[in-house]
């Protein structure tokens, strides 16, 4: 299993660019790497998922350098609403969603 | 589409008590998994599957049974509840490519548990 490495939590202020940045030194070659948000009293929520190089979609982008042996995912210009915990998760569905764990998560708190 | 649903949102049960935890989908899922979240911690997986007839073991399976008879439908049941199962629980659903394809999971609201 591909263990993650991500910061107990980050303070940001309001339109600020925030990079989240988690480790995972032991990376196989068909994983993909999936972050997810969770907000108070929810099931987390996809928010991108990539597998080399950047990618962007409408709410983030993630940037994993040529070695995969971290990720950064960026939220640009955050809001009150981007208050959550962060999950980074590394795994190969063909192995089954119980090769992906959750660890504890960044949690990110944005002031006004 | 409802997506995700978990009946009910909050229970409080008795030890040794059992009940049964409700999930459905509507996306046409293959795979289906349950998990529980102690306060401060990540989400922990107790059982999943792969299609109907089909379920496995996860991460801490220990005290739940799980079945799978339809596409739709994977309930969680608590055989005889502890005070160490007090925790939110989360069911959660995906497409299930077989080969090559990372995860894109769709999580139900949660059933807050408490067990006195």
């Amino acid at each position: 299993l591909a263990k993650t490495t991500q910061p107990i939590s980050m303070d940001s202020y309001e339109g600020q660019e925030v990079n989240i940045t988690c480790s995972h030194n032991n990376i196989a070659t068909n994983d993909y790497i999936t972050w997810y948000q969770q907000f108070p009293s929810q099931g987390p929520r996809f928010i991108i998922q990539g597998y080399k190089t950047k990618v962007t979609n409408e709410v983030a982008s993630l940037f994993i350098p040529a070695d995969r042996k971290s990720s950064t995912l960026s939220l640009p210009r955050v809001s009150l609403s981007d208050t959550a915990v962060y999950y980074c998760l590394v795994g190969d569905k063909a192995r089954g969603n119980n090769d992906m764990r959750f660890g504890a998560g960044t949690r990110l708190t944005v002031k006004p | 589409n409802a997506g995700v649903t978990q009946t009910p949102k909050f229970q409080v049960l008795k030890t040794g008590q059992s009940m049964t935890l409700q999930c459905a989908q509507d996306m046409n899922h293959e795979y289906m998994s349950w998990y529980r979240q102690d306060p401060g911690m990540g989400l922990r997986l107790i059982h999943y599957s792969v299609g109907a007839g089909i379920t496995d073991q996860g991460e801490v399976p220990n005290g739940y049974n799980v079945s799978r008879s339809t596409t739709e439908d994977f309930p969680l049941r608590l055989l005889s509840a502890a005070p160490s199962q007090t925790s939110v629980y989360f069911c959660a659903s995906s497409y299930w490519s077989g080969s090559g394809m990372g995860d894109t999971q769709y999580f139900g609201p949660g059933t807050r548990l408490t067990v006195l």
